[in-house]
């Protein structure tokens, strides 16, 4: 099974400050046709995750630029730049190369 | 609008088998390339994929559940099902259905159905 790590687990963040996470998968996530099917989802509090980034760095319909995806192979980034109150919640990676799996979650936090 | 709305029975004893039933609409999978998963959230702990299916009745499983697993599809109903079987209190979690599209992006979510599984 592919295990996603991500860092780290909890993160506080003032309104106004940038901030990234990390997922680190256990196998590379680019498959034999050039894709590297890795996902951002956020999950508010009491509510169902909605999807923030697909396949890597493109971002979902509606959902603010200040969020942003990179990386390659096994390490991947999901970077807030400019922390806003809405943006409280649990992030998680997911990655759908290898069967389907996700991270273990990060948790915003905000000060 | 696409909406997903999970159902299922609550409560159920160990041993038994969980049904789930997803009701969707503003789409359809009978649209290729339309498929609808199943992920699972034990209470404050994280996600937890079971299974797809796809418009052409195609299904994948998580290989550590998967001979518990049974998904399929009613197109002219516009719904889902998932099965369980020999359910134990690990089964105890929300259960989400969800939208699958292009590229495997899960891009809708239903509200989640809680199921507690006790004796």
């Amino acid at each position: 099974d592919v295990v996603l790590t991500q860092t780290p687990s909890t993160l506080s963040a003032t309104i106004g400050q940038s901030v990234s996470i990390s997922c680190r998968s256990s196998q590379s996530l680019l498959d034999s046709a050039g894709n590297t099917y890795l996902y951002w989802y956020l999950q508010r509090p009491g509510q169902s995750p909605q999807l923030l980034i697909y396949l890597v760095s493109n971002l979902g319909s509606g959902v603010p630029n200040r969020f942003s995806g990179s990386g390659s192979g096994t390490d991947f980034t999901l970077k807030i730049s400019g922390v806003e109150a809405e943006d409280l919640g649990v992030y998680y990676c997911m990655q759908a190369t290898h069967a389907l799996t996700f991270g273990s979650g990060t948790k915003l936090e905000i000060k | 609008q696409v909406t997903l709305k999970e159902s299922g029975p609550g409560i159920l004893q160990p041993s038994q088998t969980l049904s789930l039933t997803c009701t969707f609409s503003g789409f359809s999978l009978s649209t290729y390339g339309m498929g609808v998963g199943w992920i699972r959230q034990p209470s404050g702990k994280g996600l937890e994929w079971l299974a797809n299916i796809w418009w052409d009745d195609d299904k994948y499983y998580n290989p550590s559940l998967k001979n518990r697993l049974t998904i399929s599809k009613d197109t002219s109903n516009n719904q889902a099902f998932l099965k369980i079987t020999n359910v134990d209190t690990a089964d105890t979690a929300t259960y989400y259905c969800a939208r699958i599209v292009d590229y495997y992006v899960m891009d809708a979510w239903g509200q989640g159905a809680s199921v507690t599984v006790s004796s």
